[in-house]
C-alpha cells in the first residue's frame, strides 16, 4: 500500500536556524512528491513539487527539496527560518492516488 | 477571482443529526476531493468526482455520503452513521491531465458534534 512517512511531528527552531523536514513515501512506480504547508488559519497551499527532471526543486519563500529516489526520500530544507514560517507542513506522494503525511507542525522563536 | 469556497467556516450540530458541508469552486476543474483533516493523522481521503455524476469512495467514506450534480459543487453530507465526525473538513479540486496530480484547497470547515 502506498503510504507517507514524516520524521518529526513537532519541530521548535530560532529564528535564522537552518530547517530540514524528513519524508519518506513508499511506492514501487514513479511518483510525483509535493509538500504543503497550512499556515495558522489559512489554506493548506502548494509549497513546491517534484514531477520529473532536477530531483532539487525550489519552491515559494526560499523552500527547497531533493528528491532522492535511492532512499524513497524527499525532504523539504530551508536555510535560515523566519518567524513567518511557523505552520503545519504536509508531505504528500501521487502514486496510484495521494497521500498525505501526518504533518510537522514547526513552530519558530523569534 | 478563482478558488475554492467552503461553507459555513464553523458548524455545531447535535450527535444523530444530518449535516452537509458546501463546497464550490469556479477553477473549472474536473476533479473534487473531500478530506477529513484530524491533529497527526494528517489528511484522510474521503470521497472523491473525477466528472459529473461520478464519484468513488475514499479511504473513510464509511459515514459519509455526496452529490456531483455539477461541475463547480461537490458538497459532501455527514450522516449520524459517522461515529467521530468532530474533525476539519477539506475540500480540494484538481485540473484535468498531468496537473490532476496537484491539487488546490479550500479554507476548510470545523465541525463539531455536540
Amino acid at each position: 500500500a502506498q503510504s507517507v512517512s514524516q520524521h518529526n511531528h513537532h519541530v521548535i527552531l530560532s529564528e535564522a536556524a537552518s530547517l530540514e523536514l524528513g519524508c519518506n513515501y513508499s511506492y514501487g512506480g514513479t511518483v510525483n512528491l509535493f509538500w504543503y504547508v497550512q499556515y495558522p488559519g489559512q489554506h493548506l497551499q502548494l509549497l513546491l513539487k517534484y514531477f520529473s527532471g532536477d530531483p532539487l526543486v525550489k519552491g515559494i519563500k526560499g523552500f527547497e527539496a531533493e528528491f532522492i529516489k535511492s532512499k524513497f526520500s524527499f525532504n523539504l530544507r530551508k536555510p535560515s527560518v523566519q518567524w513567518s514560517d511557523t505552520a503545519e507542513y504536509f508531505c504528500a506522494a501521487y502514486g496510484n492516488k495521494l497521500v498525505f503525511g501526518a504533518g510537522t507542525i514547526l513552530r519558530v522563536k523569534s | 477571482d478563482g478558488g475554492i469556497t467552503q461553507s459555513p467556516k464553523y458548524l455545531f450540530r447535535k450527535e444523530g443529526q444530518n449535516v452537509t458541508l458546501s463546497c464550490e469552486q469556479n477553477l473549472n476543474h474536473d476533479a473534487m476531493y473531500w478530506y477529513r483533516q484530524d491533529p497527526g493523522q494528517g489528511l484522510r481521503l474521503i470521497y472523491y468526482s473525477q466528472i459529473v455524476n461520478d464519484f468513488q469512495k475514499g479511504d473513510i467514506a464509511e459515514g459519509y455520503s455526496v452529490s456531483r450534480e455539477k461541475k463547480e459543487s461537490f458538497p459532501l453530507t455527514v450522516t449520524s452513521a459517522q461515529k467521530n465526525p468532530t474533525a476539519f473538513y477539506l475540500c480540494a479540486s484538481s485540473p484535468p491531465g498531468q496537473g490532476i496530480h496537484e491539487q488546490f484547497f479550500g479554507p476548510g470547515t470545523r465541525l463539531t458534534v455536540l
